[in-house]
């Protein structure tokens, strides 16, 4: 079946470090993919999306690149700020389209001053 | 735009007992709504499917006499959780996805329940 796997957190950086989380999936044919960001006390909020090989999302400074070839994900941001401290999960829709959510196991990171 | 509210977002009851959760799409109706199960330091877990005046589809392995999950209106969906037992204790999330075309899904904030 399909599914989602992610670094092991926490991630902790300073201010202005470069941030990278890493995501790779399984699944059949050509899914959707997702990251999610969870703020302290807030639900999931949509970062940014893919749903098509090589395509880029980006949202916030945020980036991923759709890489069909190693089935991966990868989260990146050149600058990270402490308001970016929160919960990421990368997240698939299989392509049946269901608009089931597979998720991965969250990476929290952690921003210092 | 897109909010999705949960309530309680904390509740703490006695084993044996039943507890109701609301979702609810404050400004967009859902046709579709999911439940999410959330335990500590793990990913969420799909429990269920609900559409709008249908019955809810489970996930294989989640009970569904145990998680009764009502979807009456293109606003509203409930979860409850019947005689709870302190296993069923964890963050249960909700998110809604609208009419349009999109697949996107706006989660509410979730709700901590504690089963003592």
């Amino acid at each position: 079946g399909n599914s989602v796997t992610q670094m092991e957190g926490p991630v902790t950086l300073s201010e202005e470090a470069f941030l990278t989380i890493n995501c790779t999936y399984t699944a059949t044919g050509y899914p959707s993919l997702f990251w999610y960001v969870q703020y302290p006390g807030e639900g999931l909020q949509l970062l940014l999306k893919a749903t098509k090989a090589d395509d880029k999302g980006s949202n916030k400074g945020f980036e991923a690149t759709y890489r069909k070839e190693t089935t991966s994900f990868h989260l990146e941001k050149g600058s990270v700020q402490v308001s970016d401290s929160a919960v990421y999960f990368c997240a698939l829709i299989g392509s049946s389209n269901t608009g089931k959510l597979i998720f991965g196991q969250g990476t929290t990171l952690q921003v210092k001053p | 735009g897109a909010v999705v509210s949960q309530h309680p977002s904390r509740v703490i009851c006695k084993s044996g007992t039943s507890v109701k959760i609301e979702c609810r799409s404050l400004d967009f109706q859902a046709t579709t709504m999911f439940w999410y199960r959330q335990f500590p330091k793990k990913s969420l877990m799909l429990m269920a499917t609900s559409n709008e005046g249908s019955k809810a589809t489970y996930e294989q392995g989640v009970e569904k006499d145990k998680f009764l999950i009502n979807h009456a209106s293109l606003t509203l969906s409930t979860l409850t959780v019947t005689s709870a037992h302190p296993e069923d204790s964890s963050f249960y999330i909700c998110s809604a996805q609208g009419t349009g075309g999109s697949n996107e899904q706006f989660f509410g904030p979730g709700t901590r329940l504690t089963v003592l």
